[in-house]
């Protein structure tokens, strides 16, 4: 079946820092492949998406190519904000099919 | 821009007592999908559907159930709430899979439901 492998958190920064959250997948077939982020109190809302390899999806800052070869879709952001603080789910969708999530990855953001 | 709405958002019960939940979605979507969220094991899906009429088991569905009579409600029923229930109960909608801008799940606010 499909899964998705999420790097382990918490995951604390200091403002301005660089951020990596890594995500690696199996799947057969073609996913698309998706960063969904949930503030706290909040419900899970799309970040970015991306449907095909070599695909990068971008949205606030954030960034994550579709890597086929290494079937990963890490997410990065070259400055995060205390803002940012966040639960970060990465997820996988074959076409017309169940989404697949990590377990997601809590990053807080000091100032 | 009501989106994925759920109720209730809170809600306290007693061991052994009923209750449902409500989703609603005013997107027009075809999919609709209950899950779960506690802390340490990330989202497990219970309930899904593919379309009106349609539900379908998740991960998770022993204790739950659902109905989905009019596209855009989607129902979940605990018929004999357990401690083990104990967790945010998220509702999300989709539209049909395939092409590009699509895929994506849109999802409630979530709703706190502790059993004592």
């Amino acid at each position: 079946g499909n899964s998705v492998t999420q790097m382990e958190g918490p995951v604390t920064l200091s403002e301005e820092a660089f951020l990596t959250i890594n995500c690696t997948y199996t799947a057969t077939g073609y996913p698309s492949l998706f960063w969904y982020v949930q503030y706290p109190g909040e419900g899970l809302q799309l970040l970015l998406k991306a449907t095909k390899a070599d695909d990068k999806g971008s949205n606030k800052g954030f960034e994550a190519t579709y890597r086929k070869e290494t079937t990963s879709f890490h997410l990065e952001k070259g400055s995060v904000q205390v803002s940012d603080s966040a639960v970060y789910f990465c997820a996988l969708r074959p076409n017309a099919g169940k989404s697949t999530f990590g377990d997601g990855t809590t990053l807080t953001v000091k100032p | 821009n009501a989106g994925v709405t759920q109720t209730p958002k809170f809600r306290v019960l007693k061991t052994g007592q009923s209750m449902t939940l409500l989703c609603a979605q005013d997107m027009n979507h075809e999919y609709m999908y209950w899950y779960r969220q506690d802390p340490g094991m990330g989202l497990r899906l219970i309930h899904y559907s593919v379309g009106e009429g349609t539900t379908a088991k998740g991960e998770v569905p022993d204790g739950y159930n659902v109905s989905r009579l009019k596209k855009q409600n989607f129902l979940l029923g605990l018929e004999s709430a357990a401690p083990s229930q104990t967790s945010v109960y998220f509702c999300a909608s989709s539209p049909l899979g395939g092409g590009a801008g699509s895929g994506e799940l849109f999802f409630g606010e979530g709703s706190r439901l502790t059993v004592l």
